[in-house]
């Protein structure tokens, strides 16, 4: 079964600091896909990047970036010179590709609060 | 532009009554999901859709049922509120199977009294 743990649950950094959220996945499958999604205090879930398994890439929009590496099943989310904006629930989330299976399976979140 | 929504926004109900939350999408999309989130779980996957007439059992199922009778709609019903349903739901949609991206309605607050 398809599993995802952020074991932070809660990180607090100073305006313009650097932060990471961590994401650690099990599954099965060779081919899956891996997503973070954006949980401002609005209430909405905002997707910020999809990736697949066979992509190993790293990934840079802006002030983020995504490090994805198989060998240890971890899907990273780096925040450069954070923002009070960027405050919110950050969600990681796994879809394995098997027909008849779907869904995404979030880790709890990460509540991250950037300090003015 | 093409959007999801999610009515009503904020539902208090007591126990034991039906319930029947709208998810409405124009993205022309064949999958649709319905989601709760709890303080703890993050979103837990409750039914969801891969067209029309087909409806399938996610992993909190028990209490809620769903139908598909057009491509645009999924409606979640609880059939019986109890107070452990109190929580936000989130529908969503997705064009593709097979891992494509899902998008999120704006969330229904509800709590069961």
């Amino acid at each position: 079964a398809q599993k995802v743990t952020q074991a932070q649950t809660e990180i607090s950094v100073v305006e313009k600091e650097d932060v990471t959220l961590d994401c650690v996945y099990e599954t099965r499958d060779t081919t899956y896909y891996l997503f973070w999604y954006k949980q401002p205090p609005s209430g909405e879930l905002v997707f910020l990047i999809r990736r697949n398994s066979f992509d190993e890439q790293n990934e840079i929009s802006g002030r983020y970036s995504w490090n994805f590496q198989k060998s240890t099943s971890s899907f990273n989310f780096t925040i450069t010179a954070s923002q009070v904006v960027d405050s919110a629930v950050y969600f990681c989330a796994l879809s394995e590709v098997n027909f008849g299976n779907e869904k995404l399976t979030f880790g709890t979140g990460t509540r991250l609060t950037i300090i003015p | 532009d093409a959007e999801i929504t999610q009515s009503p926004r904020h539902k208090i109900t007591e126990t034991g009554r039906q319930v029947t939350l709208a998810c409405h999408q124009t993205w022309n999309h064949n999958n649709m999901f319905w989601y709760r989130q709890d303080l703890g779980h993050g979103l837990r996957l409750i039914h969801y859709s891969y067209g029309v007439q087909d409806t399938n059992k996610g992993e909190v199922s028990d209490g809620y049922s769903v139908s598909r009778s057009n491509t645009e709609d999924l409606p979640l019903t609880l059939e019986s509120a109890a107070s452990s349903q109190t929580s936000v739901y989130f529908c969503a949609s997705s064009e593709n199977p097979q891992g494509d991206t899902q998008y999120f309605g704006p969330g229904t607050r509800l709590t069961v009294l």
